[in-house]
């Protein structure tokens, strides 16, 4: 079946740090890949998404390149901001024209002054 | 701007009680989905709706019903609460053009529900 492991929080980072959270998938032919953040009290927002191999989604400084070799989907931003402080979650929508997503337990971010 | 927006916002049930979630958005959007949220388990697809007049059960549908009479509104029903049922629940919308899997969804604020 379909399934998306994010790696274990929380994860908690100096202001201006280099942010890595994982995430790999397990699923049945071409599934789109999101990112989405959830701030303290709020719905989730669409943070980039990726629909095809080898696609790059990026916003606001966040970046993820869907590796379908290694069937991953990390996020990646080069300087955190006390900002970012939040919880994300990776998710994935099958191939099915339903646009269900499948998401990750979330990985919460606490960024330090 | 409105986008998603869920009612109640906060609710206390007592076990066996029942009530209804209700979901309302202005983008047109013709698929619209309940989550909902755990801690450590992330969302759960409780149901969803691919247009007006059809629902669909999706991962957790045990104890909840939906309708979608209106194609801007979303309703989930719990007949008879369950401490179980104790979670936030998020709804959201999709477009469906262009193939829905690659369409971004929209989420409400959520409803934070507690059962007794």
């Amino acid at each position: 079946g379909n399934s998306v492991t994010q790696m274990e929080g929380p994860v908690t980072l100096s202001e201006e740090a280099f942010l890595t959270i994982n995430c790999t998938y397990t699923a049945t032919g071409y599934p789109s890949l999101f990112w989405y953040v959830q701030y303290p009290g709020e719905g989730l927002q669409l943070l980039l998404k990726a629909t095809k191999a080898d696609d790059k989604g990026s916003n606001k400084g966040f970046e993820a390149t869907y590796r379908k070799e290694t069937t991953s989907f990390h996020l990646e931003k080069g300087s955190v901001q006390v900002s970012d402080s939040a919880v994300y979650f990776c998710a994935l929508s099958p191939s099915s024209n339903t646009g269900k997503l499948i998401f990750g337990q979330g990985t919460t971010l606490q960024v330090k002054p | 701007n409105a986008g998603v927006t869920q009612t109640p916002k906060f609710r206390v049930l007592k076990t066996g009680q029942s009530m209804t979630l209700l979901c309302a958005q202005d983008m047109n959007h013709e698929y619209m989905y309940w989550y909902r949220q755990d801690p450590g388990m992330g969302l759960r697809l409780i149901h969803y709706s691919v247009g007006e007049g059809t629902t669909a059960k999706g991962e957790v549908p045990d104890g909840y019903n939906v309708s979608r009479l209106k194609k801007q509104n979303f309703l989930l029903g719990l007949e008879s609460a369950a401490p179980s049922q104790t979670s936030v629940y998020f709804c959201a919308s999709s477009y469906s053009n262009q193939g829905a899997s690659r369409q971004p969804q929209h989420f409400g604020d959520g409803t934070r529900l507690s059962i007794l």
